[in-house]
């Protein structure tokens, strides 16, 4: 079964630098997200990207972030100067946009700021 | 902005052993979903429902959208070790492309 897959599994980063994670979405999918989960709390959302532009973000999505899709097959997610609260499972999902076709989500990256 | 309360917020319950929980909101929403998690990954879809009052089963899982719009309980039925792990619901205000709005989450242990 097509699967979204997320890279690194694992990033160690040191406060004040960038990040980008990795995700790619299931190929026949439309509509992307990023999700974030801090350790022992619930999954909140961040973005959700369609048709190469941002069709809704959270308070949580200031201008630190930001996402792209450079390519056919990935969607990245950009984090500028991080800060030690950015420490958390960042999920990526995707849907194809199809009536009745919920969301399916990565195994995630687990974010580490020191 | 919306939220969803879970409850219970964890049960400990014996292999065997039926399991109920349920996820109630102020707000309406147009689809709910029930996600498994287990340590380390990422949310597994285990049902998705569409329309109020819909009762949907898989395997030994069973949900329903409450008639309100408000609610949604997941049960699980005859329990077995690898039910343990969160599960949380999420909803959807308008269509299946908006975001998931996720509930707080239930933490399932089974025991042998």
């Amino acid at each position: 079964e097509p699967e979204v897959t997320q890279t690194p599994s694992h990033q160690v980063t040191q406060m004040g630098q960038e990040v980008i994670l990795r995700c790619v979405p299931i190929s026949n999918h439309l509509y992307f997200y990023w999700y974030r989960q801090i350790l022992g709390q619930k999954v909140e959302f961040l973005v959700s990207f369609y048709n190469n532009e941002i069709s809704e973000k959270s308070e949580i999505f200031d201008d630190q972030f930001s996402v792209e899709r450079p390519d056919g097959s990935n969607f990245t997610l950009k984090i500028r100067s991080t800060k030690l609260e950015d420490s958390a499972m960042y999920f990526c999902a995707s849907c194809p946009g199809e009536v009745l076709q919920p969301q399916h989500f990565g195994d995630g990256t687990r974010l580490s700021i020191l | 902005g919306q939220q969803l309360n879970q409850s219970p917020q964890s049960m400990f319950i014996q292999e065997g052993e039926d399991v109920s929980m349920n996820c109630t909101s102020s707000s309406i929403f147009n689809t709910w979903l029930w996600y498994k998690q287990d340590p380390g990954e990422g949310p597994v879809l285990l049902i998705a429902l569409y329309k109020a009052g819909e009762l949907t089963s898989n395997g030994r899982l069973t949900a329903q959208f409450g008639i309100t719009r408000k609610d949604s309980f997941l049960n699980i039925s005859a329990s077995i070790p690898s039910d343990v792990g969160i599960y949380f619901c999420a909803g959807q205000t308008r269509y299946n492309t908006d975001k998931l709005i996720f509930g707080t989450g239930t933490r399932l242990q089974v025991f042998p």
